[in-house]
C-alpha cells in the first residue's frame, strides 16, 4: 500500500532554478493539498485541490504553481526559487472534508 | 480565516508522567472539526484523534483523549502515562467548511519524554 509518495525527499537548488515536486496518491482521494512545514510557523497551506481540475490557493501561494489533471497526481511547481523557499514540502490526501490526511515523507528542498 | 494557536513551543516530561498540550482557535462558525497530528523525527506525519464539534463527548484514543472547551474555543491534548515513543512535534489543526475545506495547523509543541 503506497499511500501518497513524494518525490524527491532531498533537493539543492540554485537560486533561479526552477523544478516540480511530484505527489501522486493511491487511494483515490479528492482532496490533495501541498504544505510548507518551517520552524516555528507550524504546516502552511500552498495550494490545494477538492477534485481533478479544481484548485486554489491557500496561505502562501507566492512563487508556487499547481495542476491537478488527474485523480492521483497533484505536482507543484516552484517558478524561480527563491532562498526563502527553503522549507520542508509536505503533500497530503484525504477522500473529502473533514477526514483524515494522509501525508508524503516529505521534501527538503534547500536554495541557494 | 480560521487561525490555530498552539502557545506552547516545547514541552518536557518524564517517562510515564501525564502530559497536556494546548491548543486555541478562532472561527465564527458551529460545526468544524479538530484534529490532533503526531509528528516523530522520522517526520512522518499521523493522526491521533480527532473531535467533532457539533459532539459533546470528548474524544479519547487509548492514552490520548482531549478536553474540548466549544464555548472558549479551546481544544487540548491529554497524554497519560507518557512513553518514549510520545516523543514528537505535536500539531492542532482545524477544519471546516466555510474554511473552503482547508485543513489549517497550529505553530505545534514539540514534547519530549525523558526517561
Amino acid at each position: 500500500n503506497a499511500g501518497v509518495t513524494q518525490t524527491p525527499k532531498f533537493q539543492v537548488l540554485k537560486t533561479g532554478q526552477s523544478m516540480t515536486l511530484q505527489c501522486a496518491q493511491d487511494m483515490n482521494h479528492e482532496y490533495m493539498s501541498w504544505y510548507r512545514q518551517d520552524p516555528g510557523m507550524g504546516l502552511r497551506l500552498i495550494h490545494y485541490s477538492v477534485g481533478a481540475g479544481i484548485t486554489d490557493q491557500g496561505e502562501v501561494p507566492n512563487g508556487y504553481n499547481v495542476s491537478r489533471s488527474t485523480t492521483e497526481d497533484f505536482p507543484l511547481r516552484l517558478l524561480s526559487a527563491a532562498p526563502s523557499q527553503t522549507s520542508v514540502y509536505f503533500c497530503a490526501s484525504r477522500p473529502t472534508a473533514f477526514t483524515e490526511a494522509f501525508f508524503g515523507q516529505g521534501t527538503r528542498l534547500t536554495v541557494v | 480565516a480560521q487561525t490555530v494557536t498552539q502557545s506552547q513551543p516545547e514541552m518536557s516530561v518524564q517517562e510515564a508522567e501525564t502530559v497536556t498540550l494546548s491548543c486555541t482557535y478562532d472561527t465564527s462558525e458551529s460545526n468544524y472539526y479538530l484534529f490532533w497530528y503526531k509528528q516523530p523525527p522520522s517526520r512522518q506525519m499521523i493522526l491521533v484523534i480527532r473531535q467533532e464539534a457539533y459532539k459533546q463527548q470528548n474524544a479519547t484514543e487509548n492514552r490520548f483523549s482531549v478536553n474540548f472547551q466549544k464555548a472558549a474555543k479551546s481544544f487540548s491534548l491529554k497524554i497519560s502515562d507518557s512513553q518514549l515513543g510520545d516523543t514528537a512535534m505535536y500539531f492542532c489543526a482545524f477544519d471546516s467548511i466555510q474554511g473552503a475545506q482547508k485543513l489549517v495547523f497550529g505553530q505545534g509543541t514539540r514534547l519530549t519524554i525523558n526517561p
